[in-house]
């Protein structure tokens, strides 16, 4: 059964360091994005992302945050200068449609700690 | 607006019995409710999902009971088993398909 993938699955960095999440989706998906959920909370969504374009982004995305699919199968998140507060779960998702109702298959996550 | 809230935080349940998770939101825009299942370790898996256009959706032994009016959902896991013991989390989502979750719900089944 295809399945959505992350690496790495654990990253420590410290503050004020870059860090570059990966994803790779399932194949036949065009729709793809990213959330987090920090420990002990809900999953909040981050960024939604088709066509090489950011299609939606909440509050919490901001500009220390992009999205890139630099190739045909990879889809990262990058943190430009990690806080502490950015310590949490991301996960990548990825869809057929954009539609609501076009289920999304999640990732196993990457816990990132920033110290 | 964007909110989903989900009760309660906890449940423990005997094996066999049924559990409950209520939830409710606020923005009407909202057309798709999906309930996602987590196990420690592991991201979260659609398990079953509603449209507002019916009342109720029902999977084998889970089932989402839905108040339009009431802007409420709720799921019920009949014949609760050990195996069903993970975090449950409503959500909503409208048009563009972002995803809005509840709180998560950490079902205990005791055997």
């Amino acid at each position: 059964e295809p399945e959505v993938t992350q690496t790495p699955s654990h990253q420590v960095t410290q503050m004020g360091q870059e860090v570059i999440l990966r994803c790779v989706p399932i194949s036949n998906h065009l729709y793809f994005y990213w959330y987090r959920q920090i420990l002990g909370q809900k999953v909040e969504f981050l960024v939604s992302f088709y066509n090489n374009e950011i299609s939606e982004k909440s509050e919490i995305f901001d500009d220390q945050f992009s999205v890139e699919r630099p190739d045909g199968s990879n889809f990262t998140l990058k943190i430009r200068s990690t806080k502490l507060e950015d310590s949490a779960m991301y996960f990548c998702a990825s869809s057929v449609s954009l539609l609501a109702g076009s289920e999304q298959f999640f990732g196993p996550g990457t816990r990132l700690t920033v110290l | 607006q964007q909110q989903v809230k989900q009760s309660p935080q906890s449940l423990i349940v005997q094996k066999g019995g049924i559990s409950i998770i209520n939830c409710a939101y606020e923005n009407t825009a909202f057309d798709y409710f999906p309930w996602y299942q987590q196990f420690p370790g592991k991201g979260p898996a659609l398990l079953i999902a509603i449209r507002p256009d019916v009342s109720e959706k029902k999977e084998g032994r889970f089932t989402i009971s839905f108040n339009k009016s009431a802007k409420q959902f709720s799921l019920h896991i009949m014949d609760s088993q050990p195996g069903d013991s993970a975090t449950y989390f409503c959500a909503a989502s409208s048009w563009a398909n972002n995803l809005f979750f509840g709180t998560g719900t950490r079902l205990t089944v005791i055997p």
